[in-house]
């Protein structure tokens, strides 16, 4: 299986902030990972899909990046409504594995 | 507007079976993969099965395989998840989630039900 390590596991920033989170695959996925939102007792939401595009209505301050092993979810301006907890997740191979997510907390 | 609603979740006690049931709407059912995706309680998702858009592919998590069914009906727009000999580590919100394009992630996600399965 492919493995997600995914980091920090919480973090806390303020308003306005840009904040990175880290998804670090234990072999090569191409560019197969999407990053998801799931805000408390809400389905995920997905944000970033082939890694770096954008799904169809989110805000541009959410981006993604990387290829192979290594990938970075950033937002680039903190906002209230950003607090959530996010996965990553793998479809290159099965099991699609989702990272163990990062909570996301206002400061 | 696409819709997934779950249905079938309650309490079960270890051993036992439930159907959960996912009606689709907003979309051509037909032409699309779909999966199961649990959460535990207070715990990350995992990824439970995927069937294809015609039933020709169908995958299951190692922790579920020989438990669990996925099946679906593209008549009545419908994905099941038939579930038997429950255990407790099988708790969770079960989520239907719709494929972005096939064995490529979830763009589109139900609201859950909860399986309870405790003595």
């Amino acid at each position: 299986d492919i493995q997600m390590t995914q980091s920090p596991s919480s973090l806390s920033a303020s308003v306005g902030d840009r904040v990175t989170i880290t998804c670090q695959a234990s072999q090569d996925i191409s560019n197969y990972l999407n990053w998801y939102q799931q805000k408390p007792g809400k389905a995920p939401k997905l944000l970033i899909y082939d890694a770096s595009n954008l799904e169809t209505g989110v805000p541009s301050r959410f981006s993604g990046s990387g290829s192979g092993t290594d990938f970075t979810f950033t937002i680039s301006s903190l906002q209230p409504e950003d607090i959530a907890t996010y996965y990553c997740q793998q479809y290159d191979n099965l099991p699609f594995l989702f990272g163990q997510g990062t909570r996301l907390e206002i400061k | 507007e696409v819709q997934l609603v779950e249905s079938g979740g309650g309490l079960v006690k270890p051993g036992g079976s439930l159907r959960l049931s996912c009606a689709a709407s907003g979309f051509t059912f037909s032409s699309y993969s779909m999966n199961w995706v649990r959460q535990a309680p207070g715990k990350g998702l995992e990824w439970v099965s995927s069937i294809s858009s015609s039933s020709s592919y169908i995958y299951y998590a190692d922790s579920v395989k020989g438990r669990f069914t996925i099946s679906r009906d593209n008549a009545k727009n419908s994905l099941y998840l038939q579930m038997n000999s429950l255990r407790a580590e099988d708790t969770a919100v079960y989520y239907c989630a719709r494929d972005r394009v096939a064995a490529a992630g979830s763009d589109y996600w139900g609201q859950g039900t909860l399986v309870t399965v405790s003595s």
